[in-house]
């Protein structure tokens, strides 16, 4: 059971380059999130998929795209990468039994640099 | 939106000791709150969590206590061992279908041998 798994583990972009981070999980999830971790900064969202079809953003999501593939699949795309968003990149997933919520389980991350 | 506010950032304690972190939230509404572990260049685990119709939850040598009143919930970590080093995150959500957590910004402990 691998869980929550992200491609690619890590990354360097010239600015202005696009780039598609993948994630998948295989934990019959129905929710699936996109963070960035910064020094000092802890976790931000970025984007989330409550549902398959439905996606909304989080507390930081210019610059950024998700699509929600399938339940199993949510990707994320920067069309112009740009410095500021050298950063480590984590996916998640949780499941929802009734109205409580499950814990989020997160991947390994994605390592990006954009010089 | 929720805010989450993580105290200290630092925690430097001898192995055997006790160690607390602190968090407060903004959100009266918010229900769940669980607290994840992070070694350095890994994923963040989750350790324990609470939901709001509980005061006390207990683990082995972890436990968390919630007070709704005040909104602010605190990780105890007893008989500290230098594995427990490590950056750990509060978080809070508001639960349902659309639940999505905030984070605190973190607290790196040291556990001294």
């Amino acid at each position: 059971n691998a869980g929550v798994t992200q491609t690619p583990k890590f990354q360097v972009l010239k600015t202005g380059q696009s780039m598609t981070l993948q994630c998948a999980q295989d934990m019959n999830h129905n929710s699936m999130y996109w963070y960035r971790q910064d020094p000092g900064m802890g976790l931000r969202l970025i984007y989330y998929s409550a549902s398959e079809g439905t996606t909304d953003k989080g507390e930081v999501p210019n610059g950024y795209n998700v699509s929600r593939l399938n339940k199993r699949e949510f990707s994320l795309r920067l069309e112009s990468a740009a410095p500021s968003q050298t950063s480590v990149y984590f996916c998640a997933s949780s499941g929802l039994t009734g109205y409580s919520n499950q814990p989020q389980h997160f991947g390994d991350g994605t390592r990006l640099s954009i010089l | 939106g929720e805010n989450v506010e993580q105290h200290p950032s630092t925690l430097s304690v001898q192995e055997g000791d006790s160690a607390v972190i602190k968090c407060t939230y903004s959100d009266s509404a918010s229900n769940y709150f669980p607290w994840y572990k992070q070694e350095l260049g890994k994923r963040p685990q989750l350790i324990i969590d609470i939901r709001s119709n509980v005061g006390e939850k207990k683990d082995q040598r972890i436990a968390v206590t919630l007070n709704k009143t005040a909104k602010h919930f605190s990780l105890h970590i007893t008989e500290t061992q230098p594995e427990d080093s490590a950056v750990y995150f509060c978080a809070a959500s508001i639960g349902g279908s659309n639940y999505k957590l905030t984070f605190g910004k973190g607290t790196l402990l040291t556990v001294n041998p």
